[in-house]
């Protein structure tokens, strides 16, 4: 079945510097993927959606120039959380729609510190 | 454009069954549910498309309304591996391809 990976797994950092997240669709092009948050004990929440070639559109509250996504291939889009803060400190996933499904990542956790 | 689901948190005996509930106030082109353990990305457990589906597998099944703004994630005789956060969730064409989970629903199993 359709596999996307996601790394790192978990990542700590210093506040005020930035962090990459990929993630890759392995047998399959993925034209569109979706990047959510997941602060403990809540709900993940929708914080972008990654168009291959084009820009990506950002759920309202989201701040676009803080978290920065890239899709330049149809098997890769990056989540950078630029400038991080402890607040940023969550569960960040990425899924890709297969067909009438969606396929998560296994996530990435941030701590930052 | 997030389903609400209800109850926010139950715990029961193992043996027991759970009724899990996801109500929108429009009509969903879909309907997935997920389970998420501690730490873990949320694993797929099923989909309807069709107003009026009921499917199941095992012991956990699952029904979409007619009018498709209500899903119910049934569990019977629950073991203890049960035990996680349950999400519904709708994508496709309704939402801009753009997949909403629901707001989450904890379940705990005790023996």
């Amino acid at each position: 079945g359709a596999v996307v990976s996601q790394h790192p797994s978990w990542v700590i950092c210093k506040s005020g510097t930035s962090v990459k997240i990929e993630c890759r669709s392995l047998d399959f092009q993925a034209t569109t993927m979706f990047w959510y948050r997941q602060f403990p004990k809540q709900s993940l929440m929708l914080m972008a959606t990654s168009n291959e070639g084009s820009k990506a559109t950002y759920e309202q509250g989201v701040e676009k120039d803080k978290f920065l996504i890239n899709h330049a291939s149809l098997t890769l889009s990056t989540l950078t959380v630029t400038s991080a803060h402890p607040e940023d400190s969550s569960f960040y996933i990425c899924s890709a729609r297969t067909g009438h499904g969606y396929t998560f990542g296994s996530g990435t956790r941030l701590t930052v510190v | 454009q997030q389903p609400v689901q209800s109850p926010q948190a139950v715990i029961l005996r193992e043996g027991e069954d759970a009724v899990i509930n996801c109500s929108s106030s429009k009509a969903l082109y879909s309907v997935h549910w997920y389970r998420q353990k501690h730490g873990e990305a949320p694993v797929f457990l099923m989909i309807l498309l069709k107003g009026g589906e009921q499917k199941g597998h095992e012991k956990i099944s699952a029904s979409f309304n007619e009018k498709k703004q209500q899903s119910s994630l049934y569990l019977t005789a629950s073991q203890l591996s049960y035990s996680g956060t349950y999400f519904c969730g709708t994508g496709g064409t309704n939402t801009g391809n753009q997949f909403y989970f629901g707001t989450g629903t904890s379940l705990t199993v005790i023996p």
